[in-house]
């Protein structure tokens, strides 16, 4: 089974409607992330999370939310999507080794029309 | 600040030639590097990490890249392509914080 899951893997939502991409973790690590990918611009980190009660911002959190339900879940929400809110969302975790190596999830495609 | 840059959006080699594929960084601290690989309709997944001990780090399925402090490069390189390595390769640097920094990705071809 995978470490890091992720739900759903495509998506296609509609201009203005809400929807939650989840991550989940079987590798008991603290650290959880979500990031965008774009053509040409690699990953940008949306929010991070050191431990459920620790919630940061990244370089684009603008229109994103996050929720630390637990150790092993981290879910990231579109408010009111839009279209240049299309792209691949990966989730990855870190632990607290000193190396900070991360571990990504399949990814989330979302398409908003 | 501290940033990443790869040389090349997109590198094209025929099967059984040099891979090379380049990075490099800017950091203020001694910095912790690392490659990704993004293999079609995948997640990313780790092919070596540069933390401070040898400069020539190796990676899996043969592939290596060398520290160097001088250049502030960290370039990914394989001796003979396979057709198995086309995909997208990810230069990576840890910031103080414990976040990564990525790259813009460079796109890998092979061809037979």
């Amino acid at each position: 089974d995978a470490d890091v899951t992720q739900t759903p893997r495509n998506r296609i939502t509609k201009t203005g409607k809400r929807i939650m991409l989840e991550c989940s973790q079987t590798k008991g690590h603290d650290r959880m992330y979500w990031y965008r990918q774009d053509p040409g611009l690699g990953l940008r980190l949306i929010y991070y999370s050191f431990d459920v009660k620790d919630i940061n911002k990244g370089e684009i959190s603008d229109g994103y939310s996050v929720s630390r339900q637990a150790q092993a879940k981290f879910s990231l929400s579109l408010e009111s999507a839009i279209p240049n809110q299309t792209a691949l969302y990966f989730c990855a975790t870190s632990g607290t080794e000193k190396t900070y190596e991360q571990y990504f999830g399949p990814g989330t495609r979302l398409t908003v029309t | 600040a501290q940033s990443v840059t790869q040389l090349g959006s997109h590198v094209s080699v025929s099967e059984g030639a040099l891979v090379l594929l380049r990075c490099n960084y800017s950091s203020s601290v001694p910095p912790y590097l690392f490659w990704y690989v993004q293999y079609p309709n995948q997640g990313l997944q780790l092919l070596l990490k540069y933390t401070s001990a040898a400069t020539l780090v190796k990676g899996i399925n043969d592939f290596e890249a060398e520290f160097k402090k001088s250049e502030t490069s960290f370039h990914l390189t394989k001796p003979s392509a396979h057709m198995s390595d086309a995909a997208e390769y990810f230069c990576a640097v840890k910031i103080s914080s414990g976040k990564l920094i990525f790259g813009q990705g460079t796109e890998l071809s092979v061809k037979p």
